[in-house]
C-alpha cells in the first residue's frame, strides 16, 4: 500500500518568514495530493491540493509543488502569520475516473509555530 | 450550509464496553470515509462507503470494528468490546462523489477507553 513520509515534524519560524514542508510517497499510481491544516481540537481543513498532471499550484500565500519522478511534493507558505500556526498534514490518494473515491494516506504531520 | 457533523464529540468507555459513533455527512454527498487519528499522528483510513455500499473496509483493525450506512446518508461506526488501544479520535469525511476530490471532515469523536 501507499506510504507517505513527512518532514520536518516540527517547524518554528518568525512572522514574515517562509515555511516549507516536504512529503514523499511510495506508490507511483497516486495522482492526487491534498494538504490539510488542523488546529488543536479542530477538524482537518483542506488548504490546497494538486493533481499529478500539474507541477505547481499557488493560492495567495500558499503554493504546492509536485515532482512525480522523485515522488515528492512540498508545501510552501510565504509571509507567515501567527494564525498559520497549526498542524499540517500532507496526503496522497489514487483517484479513479470521475469519482472521488480515493482513500487518503496521510503523513505524520508537521507542527508549525509562527512567532510574532 | 451545514458541514459534516459527528456525535458524540467525546466518549469515555470502560474496557469491554461497546460504543457507537455517528456521522452525518453533507447532504447529497455520495462518498463517506472513516479515519482513526491517534494522538500526534495523521489520520488513518478505516473504511469507505459509496451510498449504502461499503466498498472498502481494508483499514478496519479487527473484527470488533463494524460500520454501516443503511440508507446512504448517516453512518455509524461501532466498536465492540473496546480496548485501550482503541482510544483515538474517529473522523468522518464526505465528498460529492462526482468530479470533486475534496473530502470534508467532521469534528471527530474523541474516544477514551479506560
Amino acid at each position: 500500500g501507499e506510504n507517505v513520509e513527512q518532514h520536518p515534524s516540527t517547524l518554528s519560524v518568525q512572522e514574515g518568514d517562509s515555511a516549507v514542508i516536504k512529503c514523499t510517497y511510495s506508490d507511483s499510481a497516486s495522482n492526487y495530493f491534498p494538504w490539510y491544516k488542523q488546529e488543536l481540537g479542530k477538524r482537518p481543513q483542506l488548504i490546497i491540493d494538486i493533481r499529478s498532471n500539474v507541477g505547481e499550484k499557488k493560492d495567495q500565500r500558499i503554493a504546492v509543488t509536485l515532482n512525480k519522478t522523485a515522488k515528492h511534493f512540498s508545501l510552501h507558505i510565504t509571509e507567515t502569520q501567527p494564525e498559520d500556526s497549526a498542524v499540517y498534514f500532507c496526503a496522497a490518494s489514487m483517484i479513479f475516473g470521475g469519482t472521488s473515491y480515493g482513500k487518503l494516506t496521510f503523513g505524520q504531520g508537521t507542527i508549525l509555530t509562527v512567532h510574532p | 450550509g451545514a458541514g459534516v457533523s459527528q456525535s458524540p464529540r467525546y466518549k469515555v468507555a470502560k474496557r469491554g464496553q461497546d460504543v457507537a459513533l455517528r456521522c452525518d455527512p453533507i447532504s447529497g454527498h455520495v462518498s463517506l470515509f472513516w479515519y482513526q487519528q491517534a494522538l500526534g499522528q495523521g489520520p488513518e483510513f478505516l473504511t469507505y462507503f459509496q451510498n449504502e455500499a461499503q466498498l472498502d473496509k481494508s483499514g478496519l483493525p479487527s473484527d470488533r470494528f463494524f460500520a454501516e450506512r443503511p440508507e446512504g446518508s448517516v453512518s455509524t461506526l461501532k466498536i465492540q468490546r473496546t480496548q485501550q488501544e482503541d482510544s483515538a479520535v474517529y473522523l468522518c469525511a464526505s465528498s460529492t462523489g462526482r468530479h470533486s476530490y475534496e473530502q470534508y471532515f467532521g469534528p471527530g469523536t474523541r474516544l477514551t477507553v479506560t
